[in-house]
C-alpha cells in the first residue's frame, strides 16, 4: 500500500491568495483527520471525517479555512484568504474506523509570504 | 480540546541508557493513549498505546507505563540507540480511539553514541 498520500508537499504563496492542499487515504480506511503542527502550537486537530461526514470541525480555527471529502478518496482542505500565521505542516490521517491507529501522511509544508 | 501536559522537552541519553518521557492529561473520558515517534520531514508514526485498563504495556524495548488515579502516563525506552534520536508525542483521545487526537508539545530526544 502506497499509504497516506498528500499534496503538494511544499507549497509557498502570497499572503491572500487561496491555498488548497490534497489527501489521499489509505484505500479501505472509514476515517480522516487533518492536522497542523507548527513550532508555538505543535500538533492539532482542524478536523475529522467518518465514512466522508464531517464529524468534529471544532478545530479550525477560522471561517477561512474548510475542508471536503467529497468521496472515501480523497479530501481537500483549503484556506482562503491565506495569511503568514497560517505557515504551518498540515498533515492528513487516515485509519481504518475499527482499529485505533492513525496513519499520517508525509505532510504539505506550506509558507505564506 | 483537553490539553496533555508533555515533559521534558528536550532530552539527552547516552547510548544504552533508559529514556523517560513523561506525559498528564485532564479529561477523564480519554480512553486510549497513543506515543507517536516523528523523524524530520516525516509524519508521525505510532509507536505503542494503552488503554486505561492496564497499568503497563511493553513492545521490546519500549514501555507504556499507565497512572489512571493520577491521570498520567510515562513512555520509557530501554537500551536506548542513536536511531531512536526523534521526537515523541505523547497523545489521548476517546470515543475508544476514533476521534481526533489531542497531543502533548512533544520532546525532542537525542541519543548520544
Amino acid at each position: 500500500d502506497a499509504g497516506v498520500i498528500q499534496s503538494p508537499r511544499h507549497e509557498v504563496t502570497e499572503m491572500g491568495q487561496e491555498v488548497t492542499l490534497r489527501c489521499k487515504p489509505i484505500s479501505g480506511h472509514n476515517s480522516l483527520f487533518w492536522y497542523r503542527q507548527t513550532m508555538m502550537r505543535g500538533l492539532e486537530l482542524l478536523i475529522y471525517f467518518n465514512n466522508n461526514v464531517p464529524i468534529d470541525d471544532s478545530g479550525m480555527p477560522e471561517d477561512r479555512f474548510s475542508a471536503k471529502m467529497p468521496n472515501a478518496s480523497f479530501s481537500t482542505l483549503k484556506i482562503q484568504p491565506s495569511e503568514p500565521r497560517d505557515s504551518a505542516v498540515y498533515f492528513c490521517a487516515s485509519s481504518p474506523g475499527t482499529d485505533e491507529e492513525q496513519f499520517f501522511g508525509p505532510g504539505t509544508r506550506l509558507t505564506v509570504l | 480540546q483537553q490539553q496533555v501536559k508533555q515533559s521534558p522537552q528536550s532530552l539527552i541519553v547516552q547510548k544504552g541508557g533508559i529514556s523517560i518521557i513523561n506525559c498528564a492529561y485532564e479529561n477523564t473520558a480519554f480512553d486510549y493513549f497513543p506515543w507517536y515517534q516523528q523523524f524530520p520531514g516525516k509524519g508521525p508514526a505510532l509507536l505503542i498505546a494503552i488503554r486505561p485498563d492496564v497499568s503497563e504495556k511493553k513492545e521490546g524495548r519500549f514501555t507504556i507505563s499507565f497512572n489512571k488515579s493520577a491521570k498520567q502516563f510515562s513512555l520509557h525506552i530501554m537500551d536506548s540507540q542513536p536511531g531512536d534520536s526523534a521526537t515523541y508525542f505523547c497523545a489521548a483521545t476517546s470515543g475508544g480511539g476514533a476521534d481526533g487526537l489531542t497531543f502533548g508539545k512533544g520532546t525532542h530526544l537525542i541519543i548520544q553514541p
